[in-house]
């Protein structure tokens, strides 16, 4: 049982490239989500999703696109990077309380 | 509008001391959960404690207690004998409850980084 999982741990892009980060989880839960973690700002949400197929905006989600093919995966995607993405990405899920992944660290340069 | 604020940015406490970190919540909601989580320097997000709006019970678990305050909006924290290990940051946050609502809103506070110096 693992819980959350995301990949890679870290990375470094260039501005304008592309990327997907992504998140698994195996404890069949349906709602799941993307935070961006900056200093001093706290997390932040990006997307969510409340099962298989369905997905919205949260507080931040300029820049970003997801999908949700499955109950097990909720990618995140950066179509052209920039700078300002450069943050600690973390997904959930939520059950009756959220459990996080371990991150994503992500730099652009 | 749902709103946390942590106003402690950071706080610096000797080990064995007694911290408590406040967490401010603003929501119209009448149904709302609230938690604590800590963050350690490793950087994963560790869930602590649950509470909904109709417990006002406080609570303990071993060094960590947790007191609920809705006439002043007040979830706080508090750690008795601070440890070095219990150096990290804290958020606190607030969810709607979106069995009724469907918004699943959950908003963070900024955080409290908590040091504990040997």
């Amino acid at each position: 049982n693992a819980g959350v999982t995301q990949t890679p741990k870290f990375q470094v892009l260039k501005t304008g490239q592309s990327m997907t980060l992504q998140c698994a989880q195996d404890m069949n839960h349906e709602y799941m989500s993307w935070y961006r973690q900056d200093p001093g700002m706290g997390l932040r949400l990006i997307h969510y999703s409340v099962g298989a197929g369905i997905t919205d905006q949260g507080e931040v989600p300029n820049g970003y696109n997801v999908s949700r093919s499955t109950t097990e995966d909720f990618p995140l995607r950066l179509l052209s990077a920039a700078p300002s993405q450069t943050s600690v990405y973390f997904c959930a899920t939520r059950g009756e309380t959220q459990y996080f992944g371990p991150g994503t660290r992500l730099l652009v340069l | 509008a749902q709103k946390v604020t942590q106003a402690q940015t950071e706080i610096s406490v000797v080990e064995k001391e007694d911290v408590t970190l406040d967490c401010v919540y603003e929501t119209r909601d009448t149904t709302y959960y609230l938690f604590w989580y800590k963050q350690p320097p490793s950087g994963e997000l560790v869930f602590l404690i649950r509470r909904n709006s109709f417990d006002e019970q406080n609570e303990i678990s071993g060094r960590y207690s947790w007191n609920f305050q809705k006439s002043t909006s007040s979830f706080n924290f508090t750690i008795t004998a601070s440890q070095v290990v219990d150096s990290a940051v804290y958020f606190c946050a607030l969810s709607d409850d979106s069995t009724t609502s469907g918004t699943y809103k959950y908003i963070f506070g900024t955080g409290t980084r908590l040091k504990v110096l040997a």
